[in-house]
């Protein structure tokens, strides 16, 4: 069973202040995905990432693949109140359709 | 559609109830996805349809538990005899590629509630 840990579960910080949230795993996911969600809505998609190492940027929101492809981070500089909510990270595999979801780090942004 | 969309937003029932909760995937996307999202919890995989066919239903919890896809778009996910542990959000996704990269776009899922 793959399994997905994300940690903090809860982080309350300072508009303007930045965080770091982790996703770590001990299997290997062809590729990770990146979620917000908020409160009665979906998790909508942030970004995807495939290749070890790779780093993308959205924005204030940098995004790193794990060189072994089992763990990933998401970083926020100058966070926002328009930030807060549910990131949800996700594996997915090659052959598979679907992703196996962490539990969450629910954010608030206090202005 | 614009999006996915799923009705009803809300359901409220009684133990041992029938339930059906329906799905309208994105126009023209082939794959579609159910999800179990409990309170403080990420959604839990139940069952993806690639066209007509379910492709994987490992996730789903038992027999009461059923969906199906008779056309290849529009979803329905049947619960007999609820139980108060079926209370959850149920979240429907639908992608364009049914591998691990494609992006899965949810709809905003159906609160069910069993009393």
């Amino acid at each position: 069973t793959q399994l997905l840990e994300q940690s903090p579960q809860f982080l309350s910080i300072q508009e303007g202040e930045n965080l770091t949230v982790y996703c770590n795993s001990s299997s290997v996911f062809s590729s990770l995905q990146w979620y917000r969600q908020e409160p009665g809505e979906g998790p909508v998609l942030l970004v995807t990432v495939v290749t070890g190492g790779e780093v993308k940027k959205l924005k204030r929101l940098t995004f790193q693949f794990g060189d072994a492809r089992k763990d990933s981070s998401l970083h926020i500089t100058a966070a926002q109140p328009g930030d807060t909510g549910l990131y949800l990270c996700a594996g997915g595999s090659t052959n598979a359709g679907k992703s196996t979801f962490g539990d969450g780090t629910t954010l608030t942004v206090k202005p | 559609g614009a999006g996915v969309s799923q009705t009803p937003s809300n359901k409220v029932t009684e133990k041992g109830k029938y339930v059906e909760l329906r799905c309208d995937p994105i126009s023209g996307h082939t794959a579609l996805y159910w999800y179990r999202q409990s309170l403080g919890q990420g959604p839990e995989f139940l069952i993806y349809f690639q066209g007509t066919g379910a492709a994987d239903d490992s996730g789903l919890p038992n027999d009461r538990f059923f969906a199906v896809r008779p056309e290849g778009s529009v979803s329905t996910l049947k619960i007999q005899r609820t139980e108060r542990g079926d209370s959850a959000v149920y979240l429907c996704a639908s992608s364009l590629s049914p591998t691990g990269t494609g992006t899965q776009y949810f709809g905003p899922g159906t609160r069910l509630l069993v009393l």
